[in-house]
């Protein structure tokens, strides 16, 4: 029983373009939603949160969203940039979070 | 300023050997979490700790695997009589307080066990 989601296994975006990654959740008592990023044989690196009372937390080229309703979240990166190629996991919870699978973002020079 | 430190981050054992792994949180956090990483799976809970206290294990498995933060020193990940399927990528992250502004947790470089 997975209580959170990503779907998208992989995903493919060209430099300068918006790449948006897909979470769901099942558990509507969860406080925190945070996304990170993680490159090979490196532990993940946080990359931005949103608290369940906000619905949008942006940081520089990173904006995330939060629809309670639908529970569901995502990660806008703009511009993608080759740098960005990396897996991101979505996790969610209170003190102890849940990590999705991973979507794996490629961004093509 | 030294972050969340693991070691080893390569562990090979033989089926049966014990593996300990230690994490050293961040300095000025006091919580740490245990988190292992199956290949192509995500990051699975296991533990959260505090000082001297296991809060939750509902993510250990019931035999062989044991956790502990000890007042003093490390935090220590204890896999006894291992199989091979306890290979994989073992990660620890720490925070300063549960109700952190943020909801962060700062996660260590892993250490890689194979059990071979």
């Amino acid at each position: 029983d997975q209580q959170v989601k990503q779907n998208s296994p992989s995903l493919s975006v060209q430099e300068g373009r918006i790449s948006i990654l897909n979470c769901d959740y099942t558990n509507s008592m969860f406080d925190y939603f945070l996304w990170y990023k993680k490159y090979p044989a490196e532990g993940p690196t946080f990359l931005i949160s949103i608290s369940s009372i906000k619905d949008k937390n942006e940081d520089g080229r990173f904006t995330v969203f939060l629809n309670k309703s639908a529970k569901h979240l995502s990660l806008h990166i703009v511009p993608s940039q080759p740098g960005d190629s990396a897996v991101y996991f979505c996790a969610a919870g209170t003190y102890k979070y849940i990590f999705g699978t991973g979507t794996r973002l490629k961004v093509l020079a | 300023n030294a972050g969340v430190m693991q070691n080893p981050r390569h562990l090979v054992r033989r089926r049966g050997q014990e593996a300990r792994l230690r994490c050293s949180p961040m300095k000025g956090h006091s919580h740490v979490y245990w988190y292992r990483q199956l290949p192509e799976e995500g990051l699975k809970f296991m533990v959260y700790l505090q000082k001297e206290n296991i809060i939750d294990e509902s993510g250990m498995p019931k035999e062989r695997f044991s956790a502990e933060f000890p007042k003093e020193g490390p935090s220590i990940l204890r896999i006894q009589q291992v199989v091979r399927g306890d290979s994989a990528a073992y990660f620890c992250a720490s925070s300063p307080d549960t109700i952190a502004n943020t909801g962060e947790l700062f996660f260590g470089e892993g250490s890689r066990l194979t059990v071979l």
